[in-house]
C-alpha cells in the first residue's frame, strides 16, 4: 500500500531533551516536507527537500532540523525541545517539486513537550 | 506575509444538501490549488486540485470553482453525507515548492 509513516504517533517529552520524529515514504516520491498543525493557525511549513541531500526551510524553521540521506526518509530533529513545539505534525510528499503535484500526508505525530 | 483564507470557520449543513466551502487567496501569481480534507485523527487527503488555466473542474460528487478576478476559490460537495463531516483546507502553490494553506472550515453534516 502506497503510504507516509511517521513514528511515533503520540510522544510526550521535557524541554530540552532530545528527539526524533521519522518519516518514511514508499513511492518514490522526489519530494518531502514536514508541515506543523496549530489550532488556528492551519498547516505551516518547517522544512521541505526536493531530493536526496537538499534541504531547505520553511515558514518556521527555528528549532528544528531535517536530514535527506535516503529519498525514503525524511527525519525531523528537535534539538532541545520547548513548550511552543507542542504541535501535531505532519510529513508529507509528492512525485516532484513542481507545481501540479498532489502531496501525500502521513498521519501525523502529536508532540507534547512539558 | 500573503497567505490563503477562508471565508468561514464552520459550516452545518443537513445531510442530502448540497454544501459550498469558499476560500481567497492573495497572491495573484499562484498558479495550482489544492483542496484537502481532514477527518478527525488523520492527515490531510487530497480531494481535487485545479489549475489557474481552468475556472472549474469536476470530481466525484465535488467541484472546484476558480476565480481569478476576485481570487477566489470554492468547493462545492453534491448531496453531502455525514462521512463528508471533517475539515477542509485549500491551499495555493507558490513559487513551485511550497504549498500554503488556508485555516480550514469545519463542515458537519446532521441526518
Amino acid at each position: 500500500e502506497a503510504q507516509v509513516t511517521q513514528n511515533p504517533r503520540y510522544l510526550i517529552t521535557v524541554t530540552g531533551k532530545k528527539l526524533t520524529v521519522t518519516c518514511s515514504q514508499n513511492m518514490n516520491h522526489e519530494y518531502m516536507s514536514w508541515y506543523r498543525q496549530d489550532p488556528g493557525l492551519g498547516l505551516r511549513q518547517i522544512y521541505y527537500s526536493m531530493n536526496v541531500e537538499v534541504t531547505d526551510k520553511g515558514d518556521v524553521p527555528e528549532g528544528y532540523k531535517v536530514s535527506r540521506k535516503e529519498k525514503r526518509n525524511f527525519p525531523l530533529i528537535l534539538e532541545s525541545p520547548s513548550p511552543n513545539q507542542t504541535s501535531l505534525y505532519f510529513c508529507a510528499s509528492s512525485f516532484s517539486s513542481g507545481p501540479y503535484n498532489e502531496q501525500f500526508f502521513g498521519p501525523g505525530t502529536r508532540l507534547t513537550v512539558l | 506575509g500573503e497567505s490563503v483564507g477562508l471565508h468561514l470557520p464552520t459550516l452545518s449543513v443537513q445531510e442530502g444538501d448540497n454544501s459550498i466551502i469558499n476560500c481567497a487567496y492573495s497572491n495573484s501569481a499562484s498558479d495550482y490549488f489544492i483542496w484537502y480534507k481532514q477527518e478527525s485523527g488523520k492527515g490531510p487527503q487530497f480531494i481535487i486540485d485545479i489549475r489557474s488555466n481552468m475556472d472549474k473542474r469536476q470530481g466525484q460528487r465535488v467541484t472546484v470553482l476558480l476565480n481569478k478576478t476576485v481570487k477566489h476559490l470554492s468547493l462545492q460537495i453534491a448531496a453531502t453525507q455525514p462521512g463528508d463531516s471533517a475539515v477542509y483546507f485549500c491551499a495555493e502553490n507558490q513559487a513551485g515548492t511550497a504549498l500554503i494553506f488556508g485555516k480550514g472550515t469545519t463542515l458537519s453534516v446532521s441526518s
